[in-house]
């Protein structure tokens, strides 16, 4: 089973430029969630997809930031425009939906890491 | 509130030394989920452990230990006979919401290292 992959990598860009990040989770999962971890601290929680609809988005920063999961599959998280403060990486982790709770782990991707300018 | 906290930021050890990492949580919630999760270099986010509050039993997976106890609201990892391949970095998370385990609050993390 393929695991959660996320593209690109590594992103530099300058500050005012616009990046979007991609997430695609393990086949199957309908739970998406992104997480930031910024200048060493600890990770946090930005958002939760259940399929395509936005369960919990609360953790999300400001109004720069925008994800979106189209289909209920991939998702991508854009951020426009980047600020110095961005930086960080960011995570996204999917687990399967049993159809009661979210009680199945989180299986993480590698990470994008993000670095402006 | 809640937190996690890891007030080892960074441990470094011989190999086949036994190495504890420090959790503790703050919870306002009688339910709740405690997570281990490992960052090898590669990046990647690695389960090794959920455990529920209303499960205090220690719980053992080959050289890996954990130590749950509500009364000092501890969640602590050990690694017995620690071996190089066990260098990463090591978070603890808490869960409050007992249908949402998904979304997690992290501590800061703690960097081992397993020297030769």
């Amino acid at each position: 089973e393929a695991g959660v992959t996320q593209f690109p990598s590594h992103s530099v860009i300058e500050k005012g430029q616009t990046v979007t990040l991609r997430c695609d989770p393990i086949s199957g999962h309908d739970n998406l969630y992104w997480y930031r971890r910024v200048m060493g601290k600890e990770i946090k929680f930005l958002l939760h997809f259940v399929k395509e609809s936005k369960q919990d988005e609360s953790g999300m920063p400001n109004n720069r930031f925008l994800a979106e999961r189209t289909g209920g599959t991939y998702s991508t998280l854009k951020v426009q425009p980047a600020e110095l403060e961005d930086s960080g990486v960011y995570f996204c982790a999917s687990s399967h939906w049993d159809g009661s709770s979210y009680n199945s782990p989180l299986h993480f991707g590698n990470g994008t890491r993000l670095t402006v300018t | 509130a809640q937190k996690v906290t890891q007030a080892q930021t960074e441990i470094s050890v011989v190999e086949k030394e036994d190495v504890t990492l420090d959790c503790v949580y703050e919870t306002r919630d009688t339910t709740y989920y405690l997570f281990w999760y490992k960052q090898p270099p590669s990046g990647e986010l690695v389960f090794l452990i959920r455990r529920n509050s209303f499960d205090e039993q220690n719980e053992i997976s080959g050289r890996y230990s954990w130590n749950f106890q509500k009364s000092t609201s501890s969640f602590n990892f050990t690694i017995t006979a620690s071996q190089v391949v066990d260098s990463a970095v090591y978070f603890c998370a808490l869960s409050e919401a007992p249908s949402n385990t998904g979304k997690l609050i992290f501590g800061q993390g703690t960097t081992l290292q397993v020297k030769p």
